[in-house]
């Protein structure tokens, strides 16, 4: 079935060092790939994705990258801050179909000051 | 703009007992979806609506789960009669292209 593995399940850094999280997904049919970041007690918030037509995109600290040949995605997190500690979820979906998203088991970022 | 508003935040009940959990979407989505994550695992998904219509129900975890979206606005999901194993937190997600979803806070459950 549809299944998507995360690694790191826990991730601890150093403030200002640099935090990556890997994630395979099985379904060759998906196509859209976002990123939840879940902070303590709050709802999971989309802080960035991408399409299977796109190899990576930015947004400022955050970076994505995408190989459909391998089914692999991995989040960048640089320059990392104490208010980066949250749990971060990827996920991966097929928007044309019912768009059910198909999440990773999480990954538990601390930055310590 | 509200974001998707989730009722109760908690509930506590016993095993046995009927527990109602509510949804409110962004005004204007279409889709709306229902999770769950039980103990520290992934969140799985449970069902997807577009409008009124259920769209794809294959994560229910069995027929004591029901599902509604009467009106094509706000979503209710009933657990009668509720188990231990039911426990876990329930998000709502509602989204207007099937891609970019934005959650609820969830609804914790606990069933003693």
């Amino acid at each position: 079935g549809e299944n998507v593995e995360q690694h790191p399940s826990t991730l601890s850094v150093q403030e200002g060092d640099s935090a990556v999280i890997k994630c395979t997904y099985s379904d060759s049919a998906s196509n859209y790939f976002p990123w939840y970041k879940q902070e303590l007690g709050k709802r999971p918030q989309l802080i960035i994705d991408i399409r299977s037509n796109v190899g990576e995109k930015k947004d400022q600290r955050i970076a994505v990258t995408l190989n459909k040949t391998a089914k692999h995605f991995s989040l960048h997190i640089t320059e990392t801050q104490p208010e980066d500690s949250a749990v971060y979820f990827c996920a991966a979906s097929r928007p044309s179909n019912t768009g059910k998203l198909i999440f990773g088991q999480g990954t538990t970022l601390q930055v310590k000051p | 703009e509200a974001g998707v508003t989730q009722f109760p935040s908690h509930s506590v009940i016993e095993k046995g007992q009927t527990v109602t959990l509510r949804c409110d979407p962004i005004s204007g989505h279409d889709n709306l979806y229902w999770y769950r994550r039980v103990m520290g695992k992934e969140i799985k998904f449970l069902l997807h609506f577009v409008k009124e219509s259920k769209q794809d129900e294959s994560g229910m975890p069995n027929n004591r789960f029901l599902a509604e979206r009467t009106g094509g606005t706000y979503s209710t999901l009933k657990v009668q009669p509720a188990e231990l194993e039911d426990s876990g937190v329930y998000f709502c997600a509602s989204s207007q292209d099937r891609r970019a979803a934005f959650f609820g806070q969830g609804t914790r459950l606990t069933v003693v």
